[in-house]
């Protein structure tokens, strides 16, 4: 099991552009979360996702972003228009049906 | 609302010693507490929780909830044992995937055992 696989490692936009964020979970696993990381802080919840359902966005910024788990395919964290305060790291998570989350390495996005 | 505190941002202590790590949370239902691991250049990882009461590479913690704490301890302190340390709190299940909810991460603690 290879475990929770996001990529890209490292994104660099520039400010006004698109960010995708991608994730896939591990197998078997259906339930995935997003979380956002800034420089000295720890992780912060944004999405809980099921496949083709958004179950938890309450940690989501109300504008520009958006989380898709499609039937196939990893799952999408998507920021429209980034702006400097989007710079951090954005770890996914996902788990079966118990209260354990496994975590991939993290997408470190740097907005210029 | 819940909140989780890890009052040391750094902690060092000399090889052999004996490690405290702390936590606090503020939650009014009934909790699940986590720690996680992360050493570095790798991914976050579960250290131990508190329902499962083991003990992981020596590290023990018990769930307070008197005190609403769930510090991590060792008895004696390696050197690979240094680390970024997470306390994470969980609140079940409360939503309509069937899946847990998402938790609340600390600030984390970086610990660095000193040979």
């Amino acid at each position: 099991n290879a475990g929770v696989m996001q990529n890209p490692r490292h994104l660099v936009r520039r400010r006004g552009q698109e960010a995708r964020l991608r994730c896939s979970p591990m197998k078997g696993h259906s339930h995935v979360y997003w979380y956002r990381q800034l420089p000295e802080e720890g992780l912060k919840f944004m999405v809980y996702l099921q496949k083709e359902n958004i179950i938890d966005e309450s940690g989501m910024p109300k504008e520009r972003f958006s989380a898709e788990f499609p039937k196939e395919g990893p799952s999408i964290l998507r920021i429209q228009q980034v702006v400097r305060g989007d710079s951090a790291a954005y770890f996914c998570a996902s788990s079966e049906d118990s209260n354990i989350q496994y975590f991939g390495a993290g997408t470190r996005l740097s907005v210029l | 609302a819940q909140r989780v505190t890890q009052p040391e941002k750094l902690l060092s202590v000399f090889k052999g010693a004996p490690v405290e790590l702390k936590c606090n949370y503020s939650y009014s239902g009934s909790p699940e507490l986590f720690w996680y691991v992360q050493y570095s250049r790798q991914r976050l990882q579960l250290l131990l929780r508190h329902i499962s009461r083991e003990s992981i590479k020596g590290f023990t913690a018990d769930l307070n909830k008197g005190e609403t704490s769930f510090h991590l301890k060792k008895p004696f302190a390696q050197e690979e044992d240094s680390a970024m340390y997470y306390c994470a709190l969980g609140f079940g299940y409360q939503n309509s995937g069937g899946g847990a909810d998402g938790l609340t991460f600390g600030k984390g603690t970086h610990l660095i055992i000193q040979p």
